[in-house]
């Protein structure tokens, strides 16, 4: 078992639209979890960490579900320049270093 | 503030040649990384550094080498490429390992 998995998409959505990506992992002492965005042909960029209590930004919501060892990733009222592959990152595990999903892919569509 | 810089952003190399890609950072992080990302792989660490002068193997270490002889700095060499090695690689760096990643744009590889 992947520790990190995601679902690969792709998810088209129009525009305006709410959608939302789940990644489990598995290693339950992980510490840090965070979503970074890629972009086509890119390098990652740190999209917001997630916490505990849960955590705002904008359009964006992330939440952590420790109990069940998953984090998810909500966007509102969808734009097309949020098309991008969308990374769930977790540290933790046998390393303690970032440890990256496949990713998954969100197509906005006009 | 130019953050992480990596050089080059293309190659092609033919088998069994060498090169050395650099990653700098003038953000004073303590730790290094270099991944590589591949289609439906996802990005797999290589080697990492936690201080000048440290290097360590990652998930994928095998046909690279690093190192770290400057903090700012984490070379990473290819001996012998193979058209395995064909990928792109990222470096990043963070100030501790609780902290996520900055990363440079990428090199592109392409081994023939």
């Amino acid at each position: 078992r992947k520790e990190v998995e995601q679902d690969p998409g792709p998810f088209n959505v129009p525009e305006g639209a709410t959608v939302a990506f789940n990644c489990t992992y598995s290693n339950s002492a992980s510490q840090s979890f965070f979503w970074y965005r890629q972009d086509c042909r890119k390098e990652p960029k740190l999209l917001m960490s997630v916490y505990s209590s849960g955590n705002e930004d904008g359009r964006f919501t992330a939440q952590l579900n420790r109990a069940s060892q998953y984090i998810s990733l909500l966007i509102r009222d969808s734009k097309l320049s949020d098309s991008a592959t969308y990374l769930c990152v977790v540290i933790g595990g046998a390393t303690n270093k970032l440890i990256f999903g496949t990713g998954t892919l969100l197509a906005v569509q006009p | 503030n130019a953050g992480v810089t990596q050089t080059p952003k293309f190659r092609v190399l033919k088998t069994g040649q060498s090169m050395t890609l650099l990653c700098a950072q003038d953000m004073n992080h303590e730790y290094m990384y270099w991944y590589r990302q591949d289609p439906g792989m996802g990005l797999r660490l290589i080697h990492y550094s936690v201080g000048e002068g440290t290097t360590a193997k990652g998930e994928v270490p095998d046909g690279y080498n690093v190192s770290r002889l400057k903090k700012q700095n984490f070379l990473l060499g290819l001996e012998s490429a193979a058209p395995s090695q064909t990928s792109v690689y990222f470096c990043a760096s963070n100030p501790d390992r609780i902290y996520g990643y900055t990363f440079g744009s990428g090199t592109r590889l392409t081994v023939v």
